[in-house]
């Protein structure tokens, strides 16, 4: 069965210390990956996707197929990175499967 | 550019009525998704049409029904609403891109059925 498993519903750091978003995915063949990301009174709008190997906003995430695993990383958190963020992935077709989303809260 | 669209913003419904939620897509974009995200969860699957045919559905019984125009708007229906169909309603817009594939959210539709 897909699945992806976002441990942890609140994760809150400092201002300028990493940030480390976990992401596992459950997945027979070769998913798409995605983040998500919902800022404050906005819509959901994509953060990056594993196929793009980019970093956006100083965030990357790099697919680990042998754990599974599609974390979401930044060096030094800033203040307005502080929103929703939620791992998605595709699989061979037309249906995206999502997390249940963690919400990141930067302290200044 | 215009961006995904929705309507209504908020609805209120009794148990055993039917609605319709309506999505415009973006402009260029011939595919649409609707979810179903509940307080505290993350968006969950409910199906997609593409050029005016659904091509793909998730676990969602069938009184959860779809349309696309040939404009690419769309529309949801639900029938005989039950309690836990109180959600927020997305809908996603897209185009298979070389790249991969990106996905444009609405701002959503929050029913709440009594």
């Amino acid at each position: 069965a897909q699945r992806v498993t976002q441990p942890e519903k609140l994760l809150s750091v400092f201002k300028g210390a990493p940030v480390e978003l976990k992401c596992n995915y459950s997945y027979s063949g070769s998913p798409e990956l995605f983040w998500y990301v919902q800022y404050s009174r906005q819509r959901l709008q994509l953060l990056l996707r594993h196929i793009s190997r980019e970093s956006i906003k100083g965030f990357t995430a790099d697919l680990n197929k042998g754990e599974t695993s599609f974390h979401l990383k930044k060096p030094f958190a800033q203040e307005e990175d502080s929103a929703m963020y939620y791992c998605a992935l595709r699989g061979g077709g037309f249906k995206t499967i999502f997390g249940a989303g963690t919400r990141l809260f930067v302290k200044a | 550019e215009t961006g995904v669209t929705q309507s209504p913003t908020h609805l209120i419904k009794t148990r055993g009525q039917q609605v319709t939620l309506r999505c415009s897509s973006q402009s260029g974009h011939n595919t649409v998704s609707w979810y179903q995200q509940a307080l505290g969860q993350g968006p969950q699957f409910i199906f997609q049409y593409y050029r005016e045919e659904e091509n793909g559905r998730g676990n969602f019984p069938p009184r959860f029904s779809g349309l696309q125009f040939p404009n690419y708007s769309s529309e949801l229906n639900v029938n005989a609403l039950e309690l836990d169909d109180s959600a927020l309603y997305l809908c996603a817009s897209s185009v298979n891109q070389g790249g991969g594939y990106e996905q444009y959210f609405g701002p959503g539709t929050r029913l709440t059925v009594t």
